[in-house]
């Protein structure tokens, strides 16, 4: 069975950092790219950050570039995404998503970890 | 970017009745387009990719149709469980784009 684990969400104020990890199983983690996607609360989902299998493509939305990193360790079968210069804006379920094997379609969803910046 | 346009925002129907749910693309994405589920408190859950291509485990009475830059999500008998909202998402680059959903309430 396909699992994703999200892990480290937090209550921040704006212009800090946090790591926000994905534990993958359940599947040949190294196969599939992945992504974090987002969804503010009330509001609809919003496509942060992808990363190809071995890591060397990397893509950002333009809201995150230059203030999130996303990375992946295919030995841990984890996923990473370093959030920092943090806004109020960003304030989000964060989900990691996995691909559709060889494909950009996002085909499983981990349950989301919850980052909150605020004062 | 591409901009993707569904509706309508809301609709309300009985059980048993069939569900039309519209996703308009600002450019074509082919046959790009994937539509998904989301209940309160949980994470989405893939119904549709390829445009018409049921993902596993989805009931068959979920189906998608159209390509280019019109497409349609179609319930064709309405369940309780139903009840969720129903985004649309083109992924013709690794840039996927959601529509805003589709909220469909159970009458």
């Amino acid at each position: 069975e396909v699992q994703l684990v999200e892990s480290g969400g937090d209550l921040v104020q704006p212009g800090g950092s946090l790591r926000l990890s994905c534990a993958a199983s359940g599947f040949t983690f190294s196969s599939h790219s992945m992504n974090w996607v987002r969804q503010a609360p009330g509001k609809g989902l919003e496509w942060v950050s992808y990363i190809s299998t071995s890591g060397s493509t990397i893509y950002y939305a333009d809201s995150v570039k230059g203030r999130f990193t996303i990375s992946r360790d295919n030995a841990e079968n984890s996923l990473y995404l370093q959030v920092s210069s943090l806004r109020a804006e960003d304030t989000a379920v964060y989900y990691c998503a996995r691909n559709l094997h060889g494909d950009y379609v996002v085909d499983y969803w981990g349950q989301g970890t919850l980052v909150t910046v605020s004062s | 970017e591409i901009v993707m346009t569904q509706s309508p925002a809301t609709l309300s129907v009985s059980p048993g009745e069939r569900v039309t749910l519209s996703c308009r693309a600002s450019q074509s994405v082919s046959s790009n387009l994937a539509w998904y589920q989301q209940k309160p408190g949980q994470a989405p859950r893939l119904l549709v990719y390829g445009a018409s291509t049921r993902a596993t485990g989805i009931p068959a009475r979920f189906s998608g149709s159209g390509s280019g830059t019109v497409f349609t999500l179609t319930i064709s008998s309405l369940q309780s469980e139903d009840s969720a909202v129903y985004y649309c998402q083109q992924y013709t680059n690794w840039r996927g784009t959601f529509g805003q959903g589709t909220k469909v309430e159970i009458k």
